[in-house]
């Protein structure tokens, strides 16, 4: 049974940089045929589509936000990770880390429960 | 403003039939294929249907998903209390390259 688990800061500060991660049970990131990304979800903004890794290096990002997401895959620990940059209010969301469905790299089919991340000084 | 419009409230009765709808764009609708969610408050948005009509294990045929060119559709029928939550579109946007959804529809079950 597939679960995963973000961790994080709940409060950041703005210009700060965000790192949170995704822990993952019940399914090898590196052995898998899917890609695994994040998502955010906010008032203003609705759900918005971060980005997506595959474990055999395509990558694939929102362009709006490509200069400040990176994810990065760590297999030892079976987890994957989010860095944004440069922060600001618009950043405030609940974060979700997700699985991406079968032929596609950006529709989630199992979600972690999110991670409200607020930025305020 | 979403780049996918959803009606921003629906209700029903119990048993009753809803139909929740989702317009887009000949770049993201109808070019591409359909994903709707649907989202508890306070818990993360479950995948109900993918590829425009298909249902992943263990969503009942309840569900149903449909499109016809930038009109797609989430039908859901013989509805239950607890299909109160919001639901969502999504598709993949060919000259945004990215996802785009729609901003939700609340339904209510009365």
């Amino acid at each position: 049974h597939l679960q995963l688990q973000e961790s994080g800061p709940g409060l950041v500060k703005p210009s700060e940089t965000l790192s949170l991660t995704c822990a993952v049970s019940g399914d090898s990131i590196s052995g898998s045929t899917y890609y695994w990304g994040w998502i955010r979800q906010s008032p203003r903004k609705g759900l918005e589509w971060i980005g997506s890794f595959h474990s055999r290096g395509s990558n694939f990002y929102r362009p709006s936000l490509k200069s400040r997401a990176t994810i990065s895959l760590d297999t030892s620990r079976n987890q994957f990770s989010l860095r944004l940059t440069s922060l600001t209010a618009a950043d405030t969301a609940v974060y979700y880390c997700a699985k991406m469905g079968q032929s596609t790299h950006w529709a989630p089919d199992q979600w972690g429960p999110g991670i409200l991340v607020t930025v305020s000084s | 403003q979403s780049d996918l419009t959803q009606p921003p409230s629906a209700s029903g009765t119990p048993g009753q039939t809803v139909t929740i709808s989702c317009s887009g764009t000949s770049s993201n609708v109808e070019r591409g294929t359909v994903h709707w969610y649907q989202q508890v408050p306070g818990t993360a948005p479950k995948l109900l249907i993918y590829g425009d009509h298909h249902r992943p294990s263990g969503v009942p045929d309840r569900f149903s998903g449909s499109k016809s060119g930038i009109l797609a559709s989430l039908a859901i029928g013989g509805l239950q209390s607890e299909d109160e939550a919001t639901y969502f579109c999504a598709a993949w946007d060919d000259v945004l390259n990215v996802p785009v959804f729609g901003g939700g529809t609340n339904l209510a079950v009365l």
